[in-house]
């Protein structure tokens, strides 16, 4: 069965600060997906990024990186330099490719408090 | 590009009552889901539906929720009638069909927040 655990519940760091958010994944298929995805304060939920399970190059945007490992089942999420408008809860999801149910399962999600 | 679109954003409402929730998803795109997300369960997935046809609902907690999908850019979701447990924030999301299909991204309205009193 799939599975994302995001195993900090909650994470606080002073502004400027480098900070990493966990996400470990279970599942059988070897065609899955990855994704990231943000919810502030406002309460919406923005895409991030997604990853399939073949590219296992790590990504960069701006501050933002992630890095996919499948020797873990991890793909970790790093906010560089981190600013107060990166408060927000982060949900890891992973998606089978190959699965019946076209479900997307999310994580618990890791809410991050950027201090100023 | 319009997003996808929830009305309405809140909706306070008396215990017994029926509710509607609405949502408008991305043109072109297949996929429909209902998301429900309390502080308590987190974000549960309620039903899904792939051009216009309902596929899973096996998320939907009980008789008393309902969606519908009439044509490619409508959705609702019925409570009735409404309990105060059915409080929470009920996000609609969609995504593309096709070769990539099932997997890809989803991409969420604001949400309706509800309140059953």
């Amino acid at each position: 069965a799939q599975k994302v655990t995001q195993a900090q519940t909650e994470i606080s760091v002073v502004e400027k600060e480098d900070v990493t958010l966990d996400c470990v994944y279970e599942t059988r298929d070897t065609t899955y997906y990855l994704f990231w995805y943000k919810q502030p304060p406002s309460g919406e939920l923005v895409f991030l990024i997604r990853r399939n399970s073949f590219d296992e190059q790590n990504e960069i945007s701006g501050r933002y990186s992630w890095n996919f490992q499948k020797s873990t089942s991890s793909f970790n999420f790093t906010i560089t330099a981190s600013q107060v408008v990166d408060s927000a809860v982060y949900f890891c999801a992973l998606s089978e490719a190959v699965n019946r149910d076209d479900k997307i399962i999310f994580g618990k999600g890791t809410r991050l408090h950027i201090l100023p | 590009d319009a997003g996808v679109i929830q009305s309405p954003r809140h909706e306070v409402t008396e215990m017994g009552q029926e509710v509607t929730l609405r949502c408008k998803p991305i043109s072109g795109h297949d996929y429909l889901f209902w998301y429900r997300q309390t502080m308590m369960r987190g974000l549960e997935l309620l039903i899904y539906f792939n051009n216009n046809v309902p596929i899973d609902d096996s998320g939907m907690p009980e008789d008393r929720f309902s969606a519908k999908m009439p044509n490619a850019s409508f959705s609702t979701l019925k409570i009735q009638p409404s309990e105060p447990r059915d409080s929470a924030v009920y996000f609609c999301a969609s995504s593309l069909g096709g070769t990539s299909g099932r997997s890809d991204t989803q991409y969420f309205g604001p949400g309706t927040r509800l309140t059953v009193l």
